[in-house]
């Protein structure tokens, strides 16, 4: 059972670039989120979706695009690359809105903006 | 908006002793409280989480947590660590079941082992 599947791993982008972060999961999670891991700050959440077709904004949606055209599918777009954007990106699914039940966590994105 | 503060963004143990992770919440609804562990280069696992009723919670791997509601606090603690203990642990809270989706994450604590 793969779980929460992300790639790349890692990324290097030029100021300025796009790029997409892809998320997968393979549990039939209505719920799935995408956060941001900075030292020091914890994890923050960027943007989530309840379902196929809803995406809603979290604490740092700036930069940021998602959608869900699919149950198994949470891709999010860096629109246009800045250095304050180096991070490590986690997608987590859960079967119930974010608390209400166990999160999956991929292995993360470390992303790099020169 | 709910909030945590993890007290010690380091704390070393020795094999054997006892592990005590600080964590503090303030919630405006009454919270679900969890804690998340990351190994090295890996996403976060659930250790543990507190949602209503038994205000002791148990987890995986020896660990536990006891919600007080009245020093607001959700502790972390293990009678004795192991080495395969270390690694960083983070204190969250919810406001389910409430429709904001909000989940807050304190900022981490390192644990190492010594042997």
């Amino acid at each position: 059972n793969a779980g929460v599947t992300q790639t790349p791993k890692f990324q290097v982008l030029k100021t300025g670039q796009s790029m997409t972060l892809q998320c997968a999961q393979d549990m039939n999670h209505e719920y799935m989120s995408w956060y941001r891991q900075d030292p020091g700050m914890g994890l923050r959440l960027i943007h989530y979706s309840v379902g196929a077709g809803i995406t809603d904004q979290g604490e740092v949606p700036n930069g940021y695009n998602v959608s869900r055209s699919t149950t198994e599918d949470f891709p999010l777009r860096l629109l246009s690359a800045a250095p304050s954007q180096t991070s490590v990106y986690f997608c987590a699914s859960s079967l119930d809105r974010v608390g209400g039940s166990e999160a999956f966590f991929g292995q993360g994105t470390r992303l790099t903006v020169v | 908006a709910q909030s945590v503060t993890q007290l010690g963004s380091h704390v070393s143990v020795s094999e054997g002793a006892l592990v005590l992770l600080r964590c503090n919440y303030s919630s405006s609804v009454p919270p679900y409280l969890f804690w998340y562990v990351q190994y090295p280069n890996q996403g976060l696992q659930l250790l543990l989480k507190y949602t209503t009723g038994a205000t002791l919670v148990k987890g995986i791997n020896g660990f536990e947590a006891e919600f007080k509601k009245s020093e607001t606090s959700f502790h972390l603690t293990k009678p004795s660590a192991h080495m395969s203990d270390a690694a960083e642990y983070f204190c969250a809270v919810s406001d389910y079941p409430s429709n904001n989706n909000d989940m807050r994450f304190g900022a981490g604590t390192r644990l190492t082992v010594k042997p």
